[in-house]
């Protein structure tokens, strides 16, 4: 167990509707970053959040929006949703946003937009 | 732009066999080097790093060594178990602007090891 959670585990959902995400950091940890994987693009970086505030933003949608809040837990949301948007999200946190420091990643919600 | 490559699998192998799994990166400066596993049905776990050149990273009876001449951090284990079956990630790690990082996977080798 990495300590960090993510809600919910599973969502199916129809295209055009919008989903949140959540995802709750290690204790401590005050860096969130979110991920996408799936089978044609890998896992790619979307978004990192350091102790509320945005600091680096990958390959993510303009249609995908994420915040982290003061209690640090932080949410993904997606909206317009389209077929190609069914993926598995992670969720990752470290002690802050140093490039040697490891990423601790949560289960993952597997999103399916039908 | 930064990148890792992967050696493609699926790699198969028979229990007790030497594992090697490539994994050559290309990035500018200095980034930290990291193999992620990820069982099935489960999140990332990361198994081992590095964070410079001649470091070796260490765990679980794997190893990987940082070369920066090569650009490589290949992954080793010398008599893998079936529960090592998995699918592993070679990342790396530099910093942004900012003093930020993220990290970049390669795609991922999937290792199945029979009995």
């Amino acid at each position: 167990d990495s300590g960090v959670t993510q809600t919910p585990k599973h969502l199916i959902t129809a295209t055009g509707q919008r989903v949140t995400l959540r995802c709750s950091p290690r204790s401590g940890d005050l860096s969130v970053y979110w991920y996408q994987q799936s089978l044609d693009q890998g896992l790619q970086f979307l978004i990192q959040y350091y102790n509320g505030e945005e600091r680096a933003k990958g390959n993510i949608l303009e249609r995908f929006s994420a915040q982290q809040f003061p209690d640090l837990h932080s949410e993904l949301n997606l909206s317009s949703l389209e077929l190609g948007d069914s993926a598995l999200y992670f969720c990752a946190s470290s002690v802050d946003g140093q490039p040697f420091y490891e990423q601790y990643f949560g289960p993952g919600t597997r999103l399916t937009v039908t | 732009g930064d990148s890792v490559t992967q050696m493609e699998g699926p790699v198969t192998l028979s229990e007790e066999a030497f594992l090697t799994i490539n994994c050559t990166y290309t990035a500018t400066g200095y980034p930290s080097l990291f193999w992620y596993v990820q069982y099935p049905g489960e999140g990332l776990q990361l198994l081992l790093k590095a964070t410079k050149a001649d470091d070796k990273g260490s765990n679980k009876g794997f190893e990987a060594t940082y070369r920066k001449e090569t650009t490589s951090f290949h992954l080793e284990k010398g008599s893998v178990q079936v529960s090592d079956s998995a699918v592993y990630f070679c990342a790396l790690s530099r910093p942004l602007a900012g003093g930020y990082n993220k990290l970049i996977f390669g795609a991922g080798t999937r290792l199945a090891v029979h009995p």
